[in-house]
């Protein structure tokens, strides 16, 4: 098993539509999680970073923590085509050497106008 | 705004040349990493540094080596570059306290080796 899962895609949604993202890990411990956003041919960049249980949000970005369930989501409301993009969700473990992170494959997106 | 700098954009290196690729940030932060990320691989950590004159190895460490003299700067060198060393590298860096552990990224530097 792999020790952070995100579905490949690609995910497509059309305009204005809700794109929901999702991620789980297998380290129970983990504590902090992290979404970032990665346009093709440039470096990842953070946009949402969670470490509580529930919801975070952050204009048309919600984070959800549920650490029962070892699953965290991303929620993008009001989609745009500029969100078109890979995201990826980043875990940092129990155990987390150095500020070390545990980044998952990522999924594109592909909002439709 | 946290700023991370890489040496280079672009760069082409011949087979068996020994390649320096620099990482600069400005803003304190004691963590400092450097990841390759090739299509369908994801991003891969090579080294870490958690202070000057630290280093750890990442998850693919082979054929690669840090250098970390001063807290804002660290640098990856590829002793002798091979083809398959052709990939973007990206350099991170985060606080060890504070806002915990967010990672920020360079712009990458995307090598080829010919």
């Amino acid at each position: 098993q792999k020790e952070v899962e995100q579905n490949s895609g690609p995910l497509s949604v059309p305009e204005g539509a809700i794109a929901s993202l999702n991620c789980t890990y297998s380290d129970r411990g983990s504590q902090s999680f992290f979404w970032y956003r990665q346009y093709s041919g440039k470096s990842p960049e953070l946009i949402m970073s969670i470490y509580s249980n529930g919801d975070k949000e952050d204009g048309r970005f919600t984070a959800q923590l549920n650490k029962a369930s070892q699953y965290v989501s991303l929620l993008i409301r009001d989609s745009q085509p500029s969100d078109s993009a890979t995201y990826l969700c980043a875990v940092m473990g129990f155990y987390n050497q150095g500020g070390k992170l545990i980044f998952g494959q990522g999924t594109e997106l592909s909002v439709k106008p | 705004d946290v700023k991370v700098t890489q040496s280079s954009r672009y760069l082409v290196k011949r087979t068996g040349e020994k390649v320096f690729l620099e990482c600069v940030q400005d803003m304190d932060h004691e963590n400092m990493f450097w990841y390759r990320q090739d299509p369908g691989l994801g991003l891969r950590l090579i080294y870490f540094s958690y202070d000057v004159k630290m280093k750890e190895k990442g998850d693919i460490p082979e054929g690669y080596s840090v250098s970390r003299e001063k807290k804002e700067r660290f640098s990856l060198i590829l002793e002798s570059a091979s083809t398959n060393q052709t990939s973007m590298y990206l350099c991170a860096s985060s606080l060890r306290s504070g806002r915990p552990y967010e990672q920020y990224f360079g712009p990458g530097t995307r090598l080829t080796v010919t």
